[in-house]
């Protein structure tokens, strides 16, 4: 069973507050990735990770950062939101098989 | 770079009907290839996958696909449908020389009627 969370599920913040979304998961993957979906929409990947200490940026421009400190997490940031950051945000992990995906985090920045 | 096309945005089937949803690849090598289902509001779920072998895979809730390199696709099939199939399908190609990517097809609707 796959272990990939995300948290929080839900979160409406104000423009300009600084947001952290959550991702851990518990499988030992060194692979991990952001997407961005709009409702509805396709999945545009916005960072991914190698592993420890390896962050890159995906095919979609974004305002947000990522790190990757420990194996198990990957957080991704907002140092100031916007309306336009309103979307659902979906973090996945990897091993040598497939990508397992957490629940998302729908934000909407009001 | 390697990408993925779903041609349908959205289709409509019959409970009961077949199916066939559309994938087709750019990659210059074998493809590690993936079908994900989504219901609203919710993250992906593994249908499928294919890394090698047999180029006819067979996944959960019924569903099949097959691998045709010839044609660079990997279309999903399900004989029967039910109403409980209605989601949002996507198909993924992930490269396992360089960029380490998971790229994503724009995703196909499954609406299926009475």
């Amino acid at each position: 069973e796959a272990d990939i969370y995300q948290t929080p599920r839900y979160l409406v913040i104000g423009t300009g507050k600084k947001i952290t979304l959550e991702c851990s998961q518990t499988m030992g993957h060194d692979k991990m990735y952001w997407y961005q979906q709009d409702p509805g929409m396709e999945l545009h990947l916005i960072h991914y990770s190698y592993g420890v200490n390896s962050t890159e940026k995906g095919d979609l421009s974004s305002e947000s950062t990522v790190s990757r400190i420990r194996t198990e997490h990957f957080p991704l940031t907002l140092e100031s939101a916007r309306p336009s950051h309103t979307s659902q945000y979906l973090c996945a992990s990897r091993g040598e098989g497939e990508a397992f995906f957490g629940q998302g985090t729908r934000l909407t920045v009001v | 770079a390697q990408s993925v096309t779903q041609p349908d945005i959205h289709i409509t089937v019959s409970e009961g009907a077949s199916l066939e949803l559309r994938c087709n690849y750019s990659y210059g090598a074998t493809p590690y290839l993936f079908w994900y289902v989504q219901s609203p509001g919710q993250g992906l779920q593994l249908l499928l996958k294919y890394f090698s072998g047999d180029t006819l895979v067979q996944g959960i809730k019924g569903f099949e696909a097959e691998f045709k390199r010839s044609q660079s696709s990997f279309n999903l099939r399900k004989p029967s449908v039910h109403w409980s199939d209605a989601a949002e399908y996507f198909c993924a190609v992930y490269s396992n020389f360089g960029n380490e990517k998971l790229t994503f097809g724009t995703g196909t609707r499954l609406t299926i009627i009475p």
